[in-house]
């Protein structure tokens, strides 16, 4: 079974503060994922990364970078944490083209 | 850019009662299709997928979809829910690369004993 695990349940961090979230996936899956969800909006994408190195910008990505070192792990960095970035974060991973995603258990982050 | 309407944000339904979950989509090409469930304080698992050939797929826990090309729709149906069904329900759509999935705003399905 594929895990993907997500370093935090949850995290409060303050405005202004930098904030790392954590996703590793033990499948040698090329295909890695942040989503963010919010009610009644549902998965909202903020990047993607198809292969180490490589990222591609999603639906909504102000105020967010990436980074792919490893196959394994994808971080995403909220450079200047604010509080309309309070949300639950999601990470996913995938083999192209039609594999379904195989999502961690979400990142609940609360800016205050 | 493919788009996603859950026309339903909400389905309260008694328990042993059938259900269906409505999608529709916007796409100029051929797509994928998924839906996935989410139960409380848990990431997604996918619930079912079609990539091509009946347009009637079978999934997990008891649900089918029926993929309809010419009305752009992939709606959700179970004849028989549990209490244990209670959650929300994501519909998704991506390109033949696979490398975006676009998801609704989410069905939340209320099971009522």
């Amino acid at each position: 079974d594929v895990k993907v695990t997500q370093s935090s349940r949850y995290l409060v961090k303050r405005t202004g503060e930098k904030v790392f979230l954590e996703c590793v996936q033990d499948m040698d899956h090329e295909n890695m994922f942040w989503y963010r969800q919010d009610p009644g909006l549902g998965l909202r994408l903020i990047y993607f990364s198809y292969d180490v190195k490589m990222k591609e910008k999603g639906d909504i990505p102000e105020g967010y970078s990436v980074s792919r070192e490893k196959k394994e792990r994808f971080s995403l960095i909220l450079e200047s944490a604010s509080t309309n970035q309070t949300s639950m974060y999601l990470c996913a991973s995938s083999l192209p083209p039609s594999s379904p995603l195989h999502f961690g258990n979400g990142t609940r982050l609360t800016v205050t | 850019a493919q788009s996603v309407t859950q026309l339903d944000s909400q389905v309260p339904v008694f328990e042993e009662a059938p259900v269906e979950l409505r999608c529709n989509y916007s796409s100029s090409v051929s797509v994928y299709l998924f839906w996935y469930v989410q139960y409380p304080n848990q990431g997604l698992q996918l619930l079912l997928k079609y990539l091509s050939g009946s347009t009637l797929v079978k999934g997990i826990n008891g649900f089918e979809a029926e993929f309809n090309k010419s009305q752009t729709s992939f709606h959700l149906r179970k004849p028989s829910v549990h209490i244990s069904d209670t959650a929300e329900y994501f519909c998704a759509v991506s390109d033949l690369d696979g490398n975006k999935l676009v998801f609704g705003a989410g069905t939340i399905l209320r099971v009522k004993s």
